[in-house]
């Protein structure tokens, strides 16, 4: 098993630019997470989806951030205008069954996005 | 709203001597999981704890769960330099799942 698909692993753009991070989980997995982990605030779940469903966003910090699940292997998080703020490792998960925190989750190795 | 806190932030440690870092919630929780990450790495999954007062052990780890389902330590015996990284604890509540600020491991040779 590959576990789970982060791309690109690095990032680095200019504040006002779209980004668009993406995430392969792992096949048979029916639940998707996004994460954004920094020094200052450590690790925040963004938005976590059931079967391709956007179940709770309200990690998302503000409209700028956007996440799409259109199949039950692929998910974007897509941040527009990006601002140097953004910048950290976005971290995707999955898991098998539904609920959060009920089963373990499997993390990707992560994007590092630098907004300068 | 609820919060998890997670202490020591930073604990350094002689190889050989143990280790133990401590979460703590403001609301009871239904379940807690802890996490390993590697400098540079990513979180992996170490072990959930479900019921109150659980104890579960993994080699030299050890790992509880509060009777009121507010508080999770986990406690590494004889320290080993594969034990570096960032431990998190990640704490179930009503409708979300929070994780601790973590406890950063440096263990000396």
């Amino acid at each position: 098993d590959a576990g789970v698909i982060q791309s690109p692993r690095h990032e680095v753009t200019e504040m006002g630019q779209e980004v668009t991070l993406r995430c392969k989980p792992i096949s048979g997995h029916n639940s998707l997470f996004w994460y954004r982990q920094t020094m200052m605030r450590g690790l925040e779940l963004l938005i976590y989806f059931n079967n391709n469903v956007p179940i709770d966003d309200s990690g998302m910090p503000e409209d700028r951030f956007s996440a799409k699940m259109p199949n039950a292997s692929f998910s974007t998080l897509k941040i527009q205008p990006s601002e140097p703020r953004d910048s950290a490792v976005y971290f995707c998960a999955s898991s098998f069954g539904f609920g959060l925190g009920v089963y373990e989750q499997y993390f990707g190795p992560g994007t590092r996005l630098t907004v300068t | 709203g609820q919060q998890v806190m997670q202490i020591p932030q930073y604990q350094h440690v002689q190889e050989g001597e143990d280790f133990t870092t401590y979460c703590n919630s403001s609301t009871t929780l239904s379940n807690i999981q802890w996490y390993k990450q590697r400098p540079g790495g990513h979180p992996v999954f170490l072990i959930q704890l479900v019921k109150s007062g659980e104890v579960k052990k993994q080699k030299r780890l050890t790992f509880q769960f509060g009777e009121a389902k507010k508080n999770s330590s986990l406690h590494i015996t004889a320290t080993q330099t594969t034990d570096v990284g960032t431990y998190f604890c990640a704490g179930q509540g009503a409708n979300n799942l929070f994780f601790g600020t973590g406890t950063r491991l440096t263990v000396i040779p």
